[in-house]
């Protein structure tokens, strides 16, 4: 069973221009999720999706957007990148009924210089 | 220990001994209490929670001790493997789909 998968592995962003984090699961969950993980700040949620077609905000969703047009994918897109958003991203799921137990994929590595 | 907040980087064990890793959260309204583990390259696998009604959980090799008093949350993992070594990290859900996690702890398990 994949789970969770997300694509690219890293990127190397230039400053301004915009990129979609790609975010699949298998596991047929309702809520969906994106982290950040930045060093000495842990996980932090960017935005969160209970069910297909609703999104909502989470603690730092400045800069972000996300999307919901099926049970399976939620893309991340950054519009204008800026160097502050450089961080390892992490989608995550879970059972609508079960939300602290979250499934995370590999998470993409971005640098935006 | 490992606060949600502040960070405890390494935590140095044998194979064989039993390990404990620490974390104090500060909501004394959230109602449950998870572990997860992060392998190098990987994303955070979850191991195992508590909720606030209980004191103590045990899993596979693991046990979460809960001390609401003085807001406390521990991770035991019995005969320490080297396949244990990660970063673990405790979380807190402050509401229904809102964790709080720490900075994280990272477990070295030394041959």
């Amino acid at each position: 069973t994949a789970g969770i998968t997300q694509a690219p592995t890293s990127q190397i962003l230039a400053a301004g221009r915009s990129m979609t984090l790609r975010c699949t699961q298998d596991m047929r969950h309702n809520a969906m999720y994106w982290y950040r993980q930045d060093l000495g700040l842990g996980l932090r949620l960017i935005h969160y999706s209970n069910t297909a077609g609703t999104t909502g905000k989470g603690e730092v969703p400045d800069g972000y957007s996300v999307s919901r047009a099926n049970t399976d994918d939620f893309p991340l897109t950054l519009a204008s990148a800026v160097p502050s958003q450089t961080s390892v991203y992490f989608c995550a799921s879970s059972d609508i009924g079960t939300p602290e137990k979250l499934f995370f994929g590999s998470g993409t590595q971005l640098s935006v210089l | 220990g490992e606060s949600v907040g502040l960070h405890l980087p390494t935590l140095s064990v044998q194979e064989g001994d039993n390990s404990i890793i620490n974390c104090a959260y500060s909501n004394s309204a959230s109602d449950y209490f998870i572990w997860y583990k992060q392998e190098s390259g990987k994303g955070p696998q979850f191991i195992i929670d508590i909720r606030s009604n209980m004191d103590k959980r045990q899993g596979q090799r693991v046990t979460v001790l809960l001390n609401k008093t003085v807001k406390h949350l521990s991770l035991q993992i019995a005969a320490t493997q080297p396949g244990d070594s990660a970063v673990y990290f405790c979380a807190e859900r402050t509401g229904f789909q809102k964790l709080v996690f720490g900075t994280g702890t990272r477990l070295l398990v030394s041959p």
